[in-house]
C-alpha cells in the first residue's frame, strides 16, 4: 500500500514553454502533498505543500507565479512550470502524507519516482 | 528551527562489511519521528528505518539498525552484511509530531559506495 505516482517520468521540453507534472496517491487518500526539487548529489529542497481544496504554501525564495501548484483532489496535485528556462532543469519529487491511522502512524511520507526535467 | 546534519558527504564499505552512518539533528521538542532514507541510481526514494523519538528501544529493520541516542540528539545507521545493492545515497530525516502534513527535514545525505 501508500503507492505515490508521478506523469512524466521524464519531459524535454523548449524554453519558454511550460510543463505540468501530475503526482497521485494510488491506494490512499492525501491530505498533504510535497514538492520537491533536487540536483545531483545534493539533498531534497522543499518548494511547496499542498493541502487539498487550499492554496500551497510555499517555501522561501520560491517563486509561486513560477512554480504553480494545484492540489483539486485528495488523490491528485499538479506542479506546472511556467515559461520554463534551462535553469529550471531539475528533478522534481514529489511525496504524499496522510493523518489516516491505517496509512501513516509515523507522520511518514510516502514519495513518488520523480520527475526528470530538461528545458533547452 | 529544526536541524538535520550528516558531516560525512561519502563513506566506502568493504561488501560483507558492516557501516556505520551518522547524523545528528537539533530540536527544542521532546517527540519527534526520524528516518533513514535510501536513493539508488533511480532516485526513488526508499524508507529503510523509522524510529519514534518516546521509544527507547533502538529500531530495527533486517539488516538495519539504528543507534538513537535522544540526549546527545544523535541518530545513526548500521548497516550489517554490506550488500552491492546498498550503494546509494542516504538521507536521514526529521519530522515533529504536527502530524502527517508537517515537513519532514532533512540532511544532506551522504553517498555510500560498496566494493566487491
Amino acid at each position: 500500500g501508500a503507492v505515490v505516482s508521478q506523469h512524466p517520468s521524464r519531459v524535454i521540453c523548449k524554453s519558454g514553454t511550460s510543463v505540468k507534472i501530475e503526482c497521485r496517491s494510488l491506494d490512499f487518500q492525501a491530505t498533504t502533498m510535497f514538492w520537491y526539487r533536487q540536483f545531483p548529489k545534493q539533498s531534497l529542497m522543499l518548494m511547496a505543500t499542498s493541502n487539498e481544496g487550499s492554496k500551497a504554501t510555499y517555501e522561501q525564495g520560491v517563486e509561486k507565479d513560477k512554480f504553480l501548484i494545484n492540489h483539486a483532489s485528495l488523490t491528485l496535485s499538479t506542479l506546472t512550470v511556467t515559461s520554463a528556462h534551462p535553469e529550471d532543469s531539475s528533478f522534481y519529487i514529489c511525496s504524499a502524507s496522510s493523518t489516516g491511522a491505517n496509512v501513516n502512524s509515523y507522520n511518514e511520507q510516502f514519495f513518488g519516482p520523480g520527475t526528470r526535467l530538461t528545458v533547452l | 528551527a529544526q536541524t538535520v546534519t550528516q558531516s560525512q558527504p561519502e563513506m566506502s564499505v568493504q561488501e560483507a562489511e558492516t557501516v556505520t552512518l551518522s547524523c545528528t539533528y537539533d530540536t527544542s521538542e521532546s517527540d519527534y519521528y526520524l528516518f533513514w532514507y535510501k536513493q539508488p541510481p533511480s532516485r526513488q526514494m526508499i524508507l529503510v528505518i523509522r524510529q519514534e523519538a518516546y521509544k527507547q528501544q533502538n529500531a530495527t529493520e533486517n539488516r538495519f539498525s539504528v543507534n538513537f541516542q535522544k540526549a546527545a540528539k544523535s541518530f545513526s545507521l548500521k548497516i550489517s552484511d554490506s550488500q552491492l545493492g546498498d550503494a546509494a545515497m542516504y538521507f536521514c530525516a526529521y519530522n515533529g509530531i504536527a502530524g502527517a502534513n508537517s515537513k519532514l527535514t532533512f540532511g544532506k545525505g551522504i553517498t555510500l559506495s560498496v566494493r566487491p
